[in-house]
This record gives C-alpha cells, structure tokens and sequence, in this order.
C-alpha cells in the first residue's frame, strides 16, 4: 500500500513571499499525485495534478508542483503568495496496489501574514 | 456545471442517535465515494461505488455504519447508533471513473454530544 508524509504540519510566511509545501510519497509502482486546498468550512477544491509526461506541473492560483521519481516526491510552490492562500493542503496518491483509492496525507496549514 | 452537493452542511445529535448524510455526484460520474476527515488529518476513505456496486468498503465499520446507492446516483450513508468518536466531517467525492481525478464536495459536519 503507498502513503503520503507531508513534512511540514505548519508554514506561516509573509504576503508576497516564496513558499514550498514538502510531499513524499511512497509506492512500488507508478501513481498519479495531486495537491488539494481546503477552505474552512469548504470541500477541497484540485490545485494540480501529475498523471504523466512533464514533470513540472502547473495549478490554479499560481502554484506548480515538480514530480522526482528519484526522491518520491512531489512538492508544491508559489513564488508569491497572497493573504487568500491562507488554507489547508493535502498531496495525495491514487492508485498503486491500491486501484481507486486517494490516499492523503495529514495535511499542511499555510498561513499568510500580512 | 454542478458540484457535488452534500446535505445537511451541519448536524448535532446525541449519542445513541441515527443519522443520515445524502451525497448527489456530478451528473455522468459512475464513482462514488465517502470519506471521513478527522480535525487535523487528511480525508481517508470510507467506501467507493462503481455505479450501485460498493466495490471498496473494508474500511467502513459495518456495525455501525452503512452506505447505498441506489440506482447508481445519489447516495446515502447512515450512521446507526452514532457515538462520540464519530464527530468528524463526511466528506463525498466523485470521478468519471475510479483512475480520475476526485471532485469533492463541502461535506457534512457531523457533532455527536
């Protein structure tokens, strides 16, 4: 069975400042990755996704994320980041041994200071 | 085009009590699902639908918990009795299939006093 280890449970960063959330993943065989944003109160909503080819992938919002096989792992960046990023993110795996199924990590709080 | 909708948005009851979340998927999504998202923790899985078919229910505690979807659109998933570790947000999902992407929808707040 794969799983996810998000490295960070907390990152706070001032508005307009560069910001990296750390996902890694692990899996024997191929997966496709993801990174969700929740709001309070809200459902997630997909930022990115990697199923295949490029392994710079680029999202809504401004954020991107870079696969690395090698190193398993997949973490998101935005070069500037605004007030309203402030929210809840979660990188997740799909498939693998386990066909269908998401599986997430513990989740990231990014909190933007002003 | 619709999201998922989930109803109701909050519910408080007692423990002891049933309680019902409904789930209507985007129009054309065969794959359903339900999560469970503790406070502070990532959705896991709770049971997954190829059209009315549960095909991935191992991690729903059938003693207490049950799930349908009949006639492979909306869903229901009942709790029944409801106990305090229960107090979670239920979250529903669907996907054009089980290799896609999921679209999720605001969940349902579930608190169990």
């Amino acid at each position: 069975a794969q799983s996810v280890t998000q490295l960070d449970s907390q990152v706070p960063v001032f508005e307009e400042a560069p910001v990296e959330l750390r996902c890694n993943y692990s899996s024997s065989v191929s997966v496709y990755l993801f990174w969700y944003v929740q709001y309070p109160n809200q459902g997630l909503q997909l930022l990115l996704k990697y199923l295949s080819g490029s392994t710079l992938v680029k999202g809504i919002n401004g954020f991107e994320a870079e696969f690395n096989k090698s190193q398993t792992s997949f973490h998101l960046r935005k070069p500037s980041v605004h007030i309203s990023d402030t929210a809840e993110y979660f990188c997740a795996v799909l498939g693998g041994t386990s066909y269908g199924k998401l599986t997430f990590g513990q989740g990231t709080i990014l909190t933007v200071h002003p | 085009e619709a999201g998922v909708v989930q109803s109701p948005r909050y519910k408080i009851i007692e423990k002891k009590q049933p309680v019902a979340f409904w789930c209507n998927p985007i129009s054309g999504h065969n794959t359903l699902y339900w999560y469970l998202q503790n406070l502070g923790q990532g959705p896991e899985l709770l049971i997954r639908y190829e059209n009315e078919e549960a095909v991935d229910d191992s991690q729903l505690p059938k003693d207490r918990f049950s799930a349908e979807r009949l006639k492979g659109v909306d869903s229901t998933l009942k709790i029944q009795p409801a106990e305090l570790g229960d107090s979670a947000v239920y979250l529903c999902a669907s996907s054009p299939r089980s290799d896609h992407e999921q679209y999720f929808g605001p969940g349902t707040r579930l608190t169990v006093t």
